[in-house]
């Protein structure tokens, strides 16, 4: 069955790094790993996509180890703004379903 | 270009009434997905449509529910003869091409079922 699964929540200070981990088993081959970020009464946001290894931009960076079974988001130097919501989207092999990840709850403390 | 329109934003149902969502795709996108939000919990896939089709409908409640995304206007997301358990947040998303790509959210219709 597939199964994405993340932490329910963190708590982490203002201008460290954090690194969220998402797990997926049965990724199709092909398909991408896609991060959102939600904050309250609005709809997800797109923070970074990738396929495998590392991936930058300029707000974070994602990783995918060779397996592809999981991917960890890694925001740099959080701010007291980045409390939110943050979601692995993943499509699984087979059947191309849409799966959302439970959703990690990220809390910057000043 | 603007971005995925959702409306209306709140929609207060009496129980046994209908429900009906509309979300205008980002200029250029040709696929729509539905989601629900029950409160306090995360996203749930509902429905996957292309222009004209429903691609993948497995997270629809058997129900009740139906989507349409027609060759001209919004898609709709019909609910029909609401129960309290269908208050939730439903938000629409669209993409330029496939499940693949980044998927783009409307700012979801607040639903409330008196």
């Amino acid at each position: 069955l597939a199964k994405t699964t993340q932490p329910i929540s963190m708590d982490s200070y203002e201008g460290q790094e954090v690194n969220i981990t998402c797990s997926h088993n049965n990724i199709a081959t092909n398909d991408y790993i896609t991060w959102y970020q939600q904050f309250p009464s609005q709809g997800p946001r797109f923070i970074i996509q990738g396929y495998k290894t590392k991936v930058t931009n300029e707000v974070a960076s994602l990783f995918i180890p060779a397996d592809r079974k999981s991917s960890t988001l890694s925001l740099p130097r959080v701010s007291l703004s980045d409390t939110a919501v943050y979601y692995c989207l993943v499509v699984f092999f087979g059947n191309e379903k849409l799966t959302f990840g439970t959703g990690t709850r990220l809390t910057i403390i000043p | 270009n603007a971005g995925v329109m959702q409306n209306p934003r709140h929609l207060v149902r009496r129980r046994g009434q209908e429900a009906r969502l509309r979300c205008s795709p980002m200029k250029g996108h040709s696929h729509v997905y539905w989601y629900r939000q029950l409160p306090e919990e995360g996203l749930k896939f509902m429905v996957y449509l292309q222009k004209e089709n429903i691609i993948d409908e497995s997270g629809m409640p058997k129900e009740r529910f139906s989507a349409e995304f027609p060759k001209e206007g919004p898609s709709i997301l019909r609910i029909q003869q609401v129960v309290r358990g269908d208050s939730a947040a439903y938000f629409c998303a669209s993409s330029p091409r496939s499940t693949g790509d980044e998927q783009y959210f409307g700012p979801g219709t607040r639903l409330t079922v008196t």
